[in-house]
């Protein structure tokens, strides 16, 4: 049973780097979505596919992020010149379009911009 | 503008007992609200949900009670188990001409005491 895979699990960057994230999602789903999560806090929407179209952004989403989805399948999460504020889990999660209101997120990536 | 408030930020109970965890809504067009569950270093998991047209569902040792004239619904877990020391979440969002995407509320972390 293959579930939301996230790449890398961690990841420790210098501020102003370039980091990039990938999400498979669970296989036939075709919806896919970035969330955020700081510490104590809940998560929060960046960001959702529908096959390969953005349907929708947050106001979170910077023009320093960008996501694609190119084939529908993977996703990939950019965020550009990295700053201390960017610090934080970022979750994707998959759902099918049959029943789209049950999520399934992934374990999440760790960012730490020192 | 917070949509989803979750109370209390953080819950103890001792082992045996019965955690509430309450949480209220803004947006009349939600109509699905779930429970995530998510471990340290985790992604949140589904632990059950309610639409607005039953006032209560049970599964387990968890119950969704839900209120649609107050917009509010909450998580009772009976019977609660070192195991279940976690951080619990609702989450909203609307299906039915919607996008399904969830809004979450900020989080309650449990301990259960052995």
């Amino acid at each position: 049973d293959t579930g939301v895979s996230q790449d890398p699990r961690h990841k420790i960057t210098k501020r102003g780097q370039n980091v990039t994230f990938r999400c498979d999602p669970i296989s036939e789903h075709n919806r896919l979505y970035w969330y955020r999560q700081t510490l104590g806090q809940g998560p929060e929407f960046l960001t959702y596919f529908q096959n390969e179209a953005q349907l929708e952004k947050s106001r979170l989403l910077s023009d320093r992020f960008s996501a694609e989805r190119p084939k529908g399948s993977f996703s990939t999460l950019e965020i550009q010149r990295t700053e201390q504020g960017d610090s934080a889990m970022y979750l994707c999660a998959s759902s099918v379009r049959a029943n789209g209101n049950t999520i399934y997120f992934g374990e999440g990536s760790w960012l730490t911009v020192v | 503008q917070q949509q989803v408030k979750q109370s209390p930020q953080s819950l103890i109970v001792q082992k045996g007992g019965i955690s509430i965890i309450n949480c209220a809504y803004e947006n009349t067009a939600f109509d699905y609200f779930p429970w995530y569950q998510q471990f340290p270093g985790k992604g949140p998991a589904l632990l059950i949900a309610i639409r607005p047209d039953v006032s209560e569902k049970k599964e387990g040792r968890f119950t969704i009670s839900f209120n649609k004239s107050a917009k509010q619904f909450s998580l009772h877990i009976m019977d609660s188990q070192p195991g279940d020391s976690a951080t619990y979440f609702c989450a909203a969002s609307r299906g039915s001409g919607g996008s399904y995407i969830p809004t979450f509320g900020r989080g309650t972390s449990l301990i259960v005491h052995p």
